[in-house]
């Protein structure tokens, strides 16, 4: 089993609906939690960064972290054409721990 | 200013061949990281360079790969006798020193794309 997964879809959904996206992991000293997204032939990019449980907002994103069961969430609302792309989960335990471990990702495509 | 770079963006090699990857990290990214996408695999941590210490190798999936990285900025990833399943995306990221939110921004590079026939 591995330590995070991630459903890699491929998700087709219409331009304006909100996508939700997630990652299940299985270790318990995972305490960062990032996304990251990928556009075809480029490196991913950080999109959001969020510590322990909760919740945390950057525009149209929304991540969210429930250590109690292990999964975390992205939330985009008003998809956009340009949010297609591959969302990669990623998470650490350890602040200072250099690797990261990262979900397969899942396509996304937002239709017009 | 200038993002991370990677060469070649693509190489095909025939099987049993040694190749060379290229990394240049951002300027003043003390950093550098190099990671292996598959398909279906998700991106896996190969080596972790930062400032002088010693590079944390413990990523490296067989002793026929390495990496080295020459005054504290250009890395070289070497695959020695190429197998098919080294065919993948070898990404490369930097980011500046440890400590606070900084540490985990690491920015990628475009990656190379080897081809092992």
């Amino acid at each position: 089993q591995k330590e995070v997964e991630q459903d890699p879809g491929p998700l087709s959904v219409p331009e304006g609906a909100i996508v939700s996206l997630n990652c299940t992991y299985s270790n318990s000293a995972f305490q960062y939690f990032m996304w990251y997204r990928q556009y075809s032939r480029k490196g991913p990019e950080l999109l959001m960064y969020t510590y322990s449980s909760g919740n945390k907002e950057d525009g149209r994103f929304t991540a969210q972290v429930d250590k109690s069961s292990k999964y975390i969430s992205l939330f985009i609302r008003d998809s956009q054409p340009s949010d297609s792309a591959t969302y990669l989960c990623a998470m650490s335990a350890d602040f200072g721990n250099e690797k990261l471990t990262f979900g397969t990702g899942t396509r996304l495509t937002i239709i017009p | 200013g200038a993002g991370v770079s990677q060469s070649p963006s693509n190489k095909v090699t025939e099987k049993g061949k040694d190749v060379e990857l290229r990394c240049d990290p951002i300027s003043g990214h003390t950093a550098l990281y190099w990671y292996r996408q598959s398909l279906g695999q998700g991106l896996e941590f190969l080596i972790y360079f930062q400032g002088n210490s010693a590079p944390d190798k413990s990523g490296l999936p067989s002793d026929r790969f390495s990496a080295e990285r020459t005054g504290g900025s250009v890395s070289t990833l070497t695959i020695q006798r190429t197998q098919q399943e080294d065919s993948a995306v070898y990404l490369c990221a930097s980011s500046l020193e440890p400590g606070g939110i900084a540490f985990y921004e690491q920015y990628f590079g475009p990656g190379t794309r080897l081809t092992v026939t």
